[in-house]
C-alpha cells in the first residue's frame, strides 16, 4: 500500500492563479480531509468528505473547493490564489469519520 | 468548539532523559490521537487513544477522558525523537478534529 499520496510536493503560484492539489489513498478509506498548517497555528481543517459524492466545510474553507467523485481521490482546488494561502497543505484519510487518521507527506505552497 | 491545549510549548532534553507531554481538552472526546511531526515535516501516527493506556516501545500514552487530558511519555529519549508533537481531539458532538499547537522537542546528543 502506498497509503496517502499528495502531488505536487512544492508549488509556487502568482496571485490570482488557480491550481489543484492532488490527494489519493489506496486503503479504501471512506473519510478524507484537507488541512493547512501555518507556523504556530497547528493544523486547521479546510474541507472533508465522508464518502464519494459527499463533502463538507471545515474550519477554514474560504478560497478552496473540493469534490469527491471516487473513494480514492480528493483534490483541493484553489480558485484564485492569494498570499494568505501560502502554507503547507496536508491530506488525511481514515476508515470512517472519527477513526484513526493517516496523513500524506504534504504540499508546500507559496503564493507571491 | 472544543479547545485543545498542549504543554509545554517547548522542551529541550539531553539524550537519555525522560519526558511527559500533556494535552488538555475542554469537552468529552471520542477520538484522541498523538502525532509526531519530524524535522522533514512528515506527520507520523503515534497513538489513537480516546481512553486508557497504550505503549509502543519507548513511548506510551494515557488518556483520562473523565478528567479531559492525555499524556504522552517518552523514555530514554533519542535525537530522532526531535520534532513537534501534536495531539488532536474530536468532541462527542463534532466531526471536526481540533489540533493543539504542539510541543516542540529538541533532543541533544
Amino acid at each position: 500500500n502506498a497509503g496517502v499520496t499528495q502531488t505536487p510536493k512544492f508549488q509556487v503560484l502568482k496571485t490570482g492563479q488557480s491550481m489543484t492539489l492532488q490527494c489519493a489513498q489506496d486503503m479504501n478509506h471512506e473519510y478524507m480531509s484537507w488541512y493547512r498548517q501555518d507556523p504556530g497555528m497547528g493544523l486547521r481543517l479546510i474541507h472533508y468528505s465522508v464518502g464519494a459524492g459527499i463533502t463538507d466545510q471545515g474550519e477554514v474553507p474560504n478560497g478552496y473547493n473540493v469534490s469527491r467523485s471516487t473513494t480514492e481521490d480528493f483534490p483541493l482546488r484553489l480558485l484564485s490564489a492569494a498570499p494568505s494561502q501560502t502554507s503547507v497543505y496536508f491530506c488525511a484519510s481514515s476508515y470512517r469519520i472519527r477513526y484513526e487518521q493517516y496523513f500524506g507527506p504534504g504540499t508546500r505552497l507559496t503564493v507571491t | 468548539g472544543i479547545q485543545v491545549e498542549q504543554s509545554p510549548p517547548d522542551l529541550i532534553l539531553q539524550e537519555g532523559a525522560n519526558s511527559t507531554l500533556r494535552c488538555n481538552f475542554s469537552d468529552s472526546v471520542n477520538n484522541l490521537q498523538w502525532f509526531h511531526q519530524n524535522p522533514w515535516g512528515q506527520l507520523i501516527n503515534l497513538f489513537y487513544i480516546p481512553s486508557g493506556t497504550k505503549q509502543n516501545g519507548r513511548l506510551s500514552a494515557t488518556t483520562v477522558a473523565t478528567e479531559r487530558y492525555s499524556l504522552l511519555y517518552i523514555s530514554s529519549s533519542q535525537t530522532t525523537d526531535s520534532g513537534v508533537y501534536f495531539c488532536a481531539a474530536v468532541s462527542g458532538g463534532s466531526y471536526i478534529p481540533t489540533f493543539g499547537r504542539g510541543t516542540s522537542l529538541i533532543v541533544h546528543p
